[in-house]
């Protein structure tokens, strides 16, 4: 069965400095992994997407994840954080054939200081 | 918000009655989705609709019914709202050609159960 663990309910970074969230998959299949972000009383936002193209996926507001088969991760990275990049994180998975069953993970808590 | 509407956007309503949330899409999408928000939870899916008149459950669809009788909206039923199902729940639409697990969600409905 597939499931995705985020590995940190709360990140807290300063401004300016680099944004590391972490995330790890299982899945039997070839999985597709998505990233949303969602702003306090807000909907979700789709910030990337890796479906097999490419192993460096890159998404809105300069955010990147790098897909590690061998590490089953699929981790969320930003060079330099912005007061309005405080929200929450879901990492996100998908089987193929799933008719869009999505497992999200719990989501991990962005704080920004300034 | 790719289009979507949820209404009401916020209800408070007793344990025991009928409740109705009503998604509504302009776009002509196929899929459409029903999920639920809790804290330490991320999303779970409830149901989803491949058509109209074609539905199927997802992973906490108990105490839940959902109708599609045309393409635009996709209602979703507490047949006798409990206290557990105090939530924020977001509906999502699929748009065809970018696969049925690159979803968009709406703005959510909260629902308080007293």
């Amino acid at each position: 069965a597939q499931s995705v663990t985020q590995l940190d309910s709360h990140v807290s970074v300063s401004e300016g400095t680099p944004v590391l969230l972490r995330c790890n998959y299982s899945s039997s299949y070839s999985p597709s992994l998505f990233w949303y972000v969602q702003h306090p009383n807000k909907g979700l936002q789709l910030l990337l997407k890796y479906t097999s193209a490419a192993t460096l996926v890159k998404g809105i507001n300069g955010f990147e994840a790098e897909f590690k088969k061998s590490e089953t991760s699929f981790h969320l990275t930003k060079p330099s954080a912005h007061m309005s990049d405080a929200a929450e994180y879901f990492c996100v998975v998908s089987e193929d054939g799933s008719q869009g069953n999505l497992i999200f993970g719990k989501g991990t808590k962005l704080s920004v200081k300034p | 918000d790719a289009g979507i509407t949820q209404s009401p956007r916020h209800k408070v309503t007793e344990t025991g009655t009928p409740v109705t949330l009503r998604c509504h899409q302009t776009e002509n999408h196929r899929y459409m989705y029903w999920y639920r928000q809790d804290p330490g939870h991320g999303l779970r899916l409830i149901h989803y609709s491949y058509g109209v008149k074609d539905t199927d459950k997802g992973e906490v669809s108990d105490g839940y019914s959902v109708s599609r009788s045309k393409t635009e909206d996709f209602l979703l039923t507490l047949e006798s709202a409990t206290s557990s199902q105090t939530s924020v729940y977001f509906c999502a639409i699929s748009v065809a050609g970018e696969g049925t697990d690159t979803q968009y969600f709406g703005p959510g409905t909260r629902l308080t159960v007293l």
